[in-house]
C-alpha cells in the first residue's frame, strides 16, 4: 500500500525567510497530493494541492512541486510569518479511489519573529 | 464550525471500558473516515465508509469499530481491546471526485485519554 515519508519533523526559521517540507510517496499510482496546515488546537485544513499532471502550483505564498518520477513533492512557502508557524501534512491518494489520503508524519513549522 | 461536527471534544476513560466518539456531517459527503492523530506520527487512518451500510479497515482498525446507519453519521467506538487508545481522534467527509483529488473536510476532534 501506499507510504508517504516527511520531512524535516521539526523547522525553525526567521520572520521572512522561506521553508521548504519533502514528502516522497510509494505508490505510482497516486495522482492527487494535498497539503494541509493544522494550527495549535485546530482542525486540518488544506492549503494548497497538485495533480499529478502538473509539476507546479502557486499560490500567493506558498507553492507545491511534484517529481513523478522521483516520486517526491515539496512545500515551499516563501516571506514566512508568525502566523504560518502550525503543523503541515503533506498526504497522497492511494490507487482506487476510495476517497482516503496517507499522510505524512508532519512538520511542525516555527517562524520567530 | 460548520459541516462536520465531532462530541465530544473531550472524554476520559477508566481503562476496559468502551467509549464511542460521535462525528455528524452535514454536508451530503458520500464518504467519511476516522484518523489517529499522535505526536510524530502524522494521520493514521483507523476505519472508512464510502456508501451507507458498508465501511472498511484503514490501517490500525484492530481494537476500534464503527457502523455507518445514516449517510450523516459515523460513529467511532473504541473498545477495551485497544492496548493504547490515549490520542487525538479525528473524523472527515469528502464528496467524491472521479479524478481522485478528493478534499477531506475535518472535525474539531476528539482527544480521548484512558485513565
Amino acid at each position: 500500500g501506499e507510504n508517504v515519508e516527511q520531512h524535516p519533523s521539526t523547522l525553525s526559521v526567521q520572520e521572512g525567510d522561506s521553508a521548504v517540507i519533502k514528502c516522497t510517496y510509494s505508490d505510482s499510482a497516486s495522482n492527487y497530493f494535498p497539503w494541509y496546515k493544522q494550527e495549535l488546537g485546530k482542525r486540518p485544513q488544506l492549503i494548497i494541492d497538485i495533480r499529478s499532471n502538473v509539476g507546479e502550483k502557486k499560490d500567493q505564498r506558498i507553492a507545491v512541486t511534484l517529481n513523478k518520477t522521483a516520486k517526491h513533492f515539496s512545500l515551499h512557502i516563501t516571506e514566512t510569518q508568525p502566523e504560518d508557524s502550525a503543523v503541515y501534512f503533506c498526504a497522497a491518494n492511494p490507487s482506487g479511489n476510495t476517497g482516503k489520503l496517507i499522510f505524512g508524519q508532519g512538520t511542525t513549522l516555527q517562524v520567530k519573529p | 464550525d460548520g459541516g462536520i461536527t465531532q462530541s465530544p471534544k473531550y472524554l476520559f476513560r477508566k481503562e476496559g471500558q468502551n467509549v464511542t466518539l460521535s462525528c455528524e456531517q452535514n454536508l451530503n459527503h458520500d464518504a467519511m473516515y476516522w484518523y489517529r492523530q499522535d505526536p510524530g506520527q502524522g494521520l493514521r487512518l483507523i476505519y472508512y465508509s464510502q456508501i451507507v451500510n458498508d465501511f472498511q479497515k484503514g490501517d490500525i482498525a484492530e481494537g476500534y469499530s464503527v457502523s455507518r446507519e445514516k449517510k450523516e453519521s459515523f460513529p467511532l467506538t473504541v473498545t477495551s481491546a485497544q492496548k493504547n487508545p490515549t490520542a487525538f481522534y479525528l473524523c472527515a467527509s469528502t464528496a467524491f471526485r472521479s479524478s481522485g483529488a478528493n478534499v477531506l473536510t475535518f472535525g474539531a476532534g476528539s482527544r480521548l485519554t484512558v485513565l
